[in-house]
């Protein structure tokens, strides 16, 4: 039973472009959601965070939104950058339970320029 | 401040034969993970340790096993190591489970 899905295996965005990546989850437990990014020959580095208080939390180029409702969070990469070219990760974790993080399948971003 | 170290790098095995992979955190957290990443898989969850003393089964435990030696140390060990676990072992800690994990730089098996 997968709870965290990334369904887009694969996202191609021109540079200075917006970069959007999506993951949907179904356990309505979930309160704690994160996104990581993975380079080639690299372990996963933590790259932004949303409670489920929150509808939004920004970090330079990077906003994550969550929708509870439609059970759906997405990452904005704006402006994108050849830099940005990577695997992107998104996790959920029952965080008040001490649930361990569910990771998603990943999806590849490639930014040409 | 290492952050999560994992030793060694780079291995090639024998079928049959065992190893440990090593991991480390200096960070003083309480939990550790062992994954595996296969091409088009993801995260795959072998282990974890949500605190010192304690292990537990992650997705794909079958032909590993884990020691927390102390807080900062939780091993992989491949007892005798077949074609299906040529992988990337990353390791992992938190502060508490449910916490963003830090992971490690990874080890790259083959097994022949």
């Amino acid at each position: 039973d997968q709870q965290v899905k990334q369904n887009s295996p694969s996202l191609s965005v021109q540079e200075g472009r917006i970069s959007i990546l999506n993951c949907d989850y179904t356990n309505s437990m979930f309160d704690y959601f994160l996104w990581y990014k993975k380079y080639p020959a690299e372990g996963p580095t933590f790259l932004i965070s949303i409670s489920s208080i929150k509808d939004k939390n920004e970090d330079g180029r990077f906003t994550v939104f969550l929708n509870k409702s439609a059970k759906h969070l997405s990452l904005h990469i704006v402006p994108s950058q050849p830099g940005d070219s990577a695997v992107y990760f998104c996790a959920a974790s029952a965080r008040r339970f001490k649930n361990k993080l569910v990771f998603g399948a990943g999806t590849i971003l490639r930014v040409k320029s | 401040n290492a952050g999560v170290t994992q030793t060694p790098k780079f291995q090639v095995l024998k079928t049959g034969q065992s190893m440990t992979l090593q991991c480390a955190q200096d960070m003083n957290h309480n939990s550790m993970y062992w994954y595996r990443q296969d091409p088009g898989m993801g995260l795959r969850l072998i282990y974890y340790s949500a605190s010192e003393g304690t292990t537990d089964k992650g997705e794909v435990p079958n032909g590993y096993n884990v020691s927390r030696l102390n807080k900062r140390e939780f091993s992989l060990r491949l007892e005798s190591a077949a074609p299906s676990q040529t992988s990337v072992y990353f390791c992992a800690s938190s502060v508490d489970r449910g916490d963003e994990q830090y992971f490690g730089p990874g080890t790259r098996l083959t097994v022949t």
